[in-house]
C-alpha cells in the first residue's frame, strides 16, 4: 500500500515569491493534516482537513498562507509570497478518521527561502 | 494552553544501554497520546495510548501511560544504533464531539553509540 506522498522533496525559492507544496494521502483516509516542523521543533499544525471540509485552520497565517482539499483527496499548500521565516519541514499526514486511528507521514517538503 | 513537554531534549547512550524518554502534558480533552520515531523526515508510528496503566510494547520498545499524573514514558532497552533518532511525544484532543487535533512536543533526540 503507498503512503503519504508529497512533492517536491525540497524547494528553495528567493524571498517574495510563491511556492506549493502537494500531498496525496493514504487512500481512504479521511482526515489530512498539514504540518510545519522547524529545525529543533515538533511539528506544528498548519491546517486539518476532513474529507473536503477545513475543519480547524487556527494556526495558517492566512495572510500569505492558503490550502485547500479538492474532492477530498490531493491536497495543496500554498505561500505566497514566501518570507525568510517560512524556512522549515511542511509534514502533510493522513488517518483514517482523526486520531482515534493512527496517523501517517509523508517524507516532508523542505523548504528554503534566501 | 494545551502543550506537550518532553524530556530530556537530547541523550546520548552506548549500544546495549536501556533508555527511558518522558513526556509530561497539559492539555484540556485529552482524548490519546501517541509516539512517534522521526529519523530523516517523516516520523513514524511508534505506539498510542489511550488508557492508563496499560503497557504497550513492540520488540524492545515499550510504552506507558499515566492519566493521572499526565504523562507517559517510552522505554529502550538493549539499544542500538539504529534506534538513534528523534522520539515524538503528541497528545490527540477532543474538541466539540469530533476528531480534535495533534499537539506535538519537541521531541527527545537520541544518539546511540557503538
Amino acid at each position: 500500500e503507498a503512503g503519504v506522498v508529497q512533492s517536491p522533496r525540497y524547494k528553495i525559492i528567493e524571498k517574495k515569491q510563491p511556492v506549493a507544496f502537494w500531498c496525496n494521502p493514504i487512500s481512504g483516509h479521511n482526515t489530512l493534516y498539514w504540518y510545519r516542523q522547524n529545525l529543533g521543533q515538533g511539528p506544528e499544525l498548519l491546517i486539518r482537513y476532513e474529507n473536503e471540509e477545513a475543519v480547524d485552520d487556527s494556526q495558517l497565517p492566512k495572510d500569505r498562507f492558503s490550502a485547500e482539499r479538492l474532492k477530498g483527496v490531493d491536497s495543496t499548500l500554498k505561500i505566497q509570497p514566501a518570507e525568510l521565516g517560512d524556512s522549515a519541514v511542511y509534514l502533510c499526514a493522513s488517518s483514517l478518521k482523526g486520531w482515534s486511528t493512527e496517523a501517517f507521514f509523508g517524507q516532508g517538503t523542505r523548504l528554503t527561502v534566501v | 494552553e494545551d502543550k506537550v513537554v518532553q524530556s530530556p531534549l537530547s541523550l546520548v547512550v552506548h549500544e546495549g544501554d536501556t533508555v527511558t524518554l518522558n513526556c509530561s502534558y497539559e492539555v484540556t480533552n485529552f482524548r490519546s497520546l501517541l509516539w512517534y520515531k522521526q529519523e530523516k523526515k517523516a516520523p513514524t508510528f511508534l505506539f498510542m495510548l489511550t488508557s492508563s496503566g496499560i503497557e504497550k510494547k513492540s520488540g524492545r520498545l515499550s510504552s506507558i501511560l499515566d492519566k493521572k499524573e499526565l504523562f507517559s514514558i517510552l522505554n529502550i532497552t538493549a539499544t542500538q544504533t539504529g534506534d538513534s533518532a528523534i522520539y515524538l511525544c503528541a497528545v490527540g484532543t477532543n474538541y466539540g464531539g469530533s476528531q480534535g487535533n495533534l499537539i506535538f512536543g519537541k521531541g527527545t533526540k537520541l544518539s546511540v553509540k557503538p
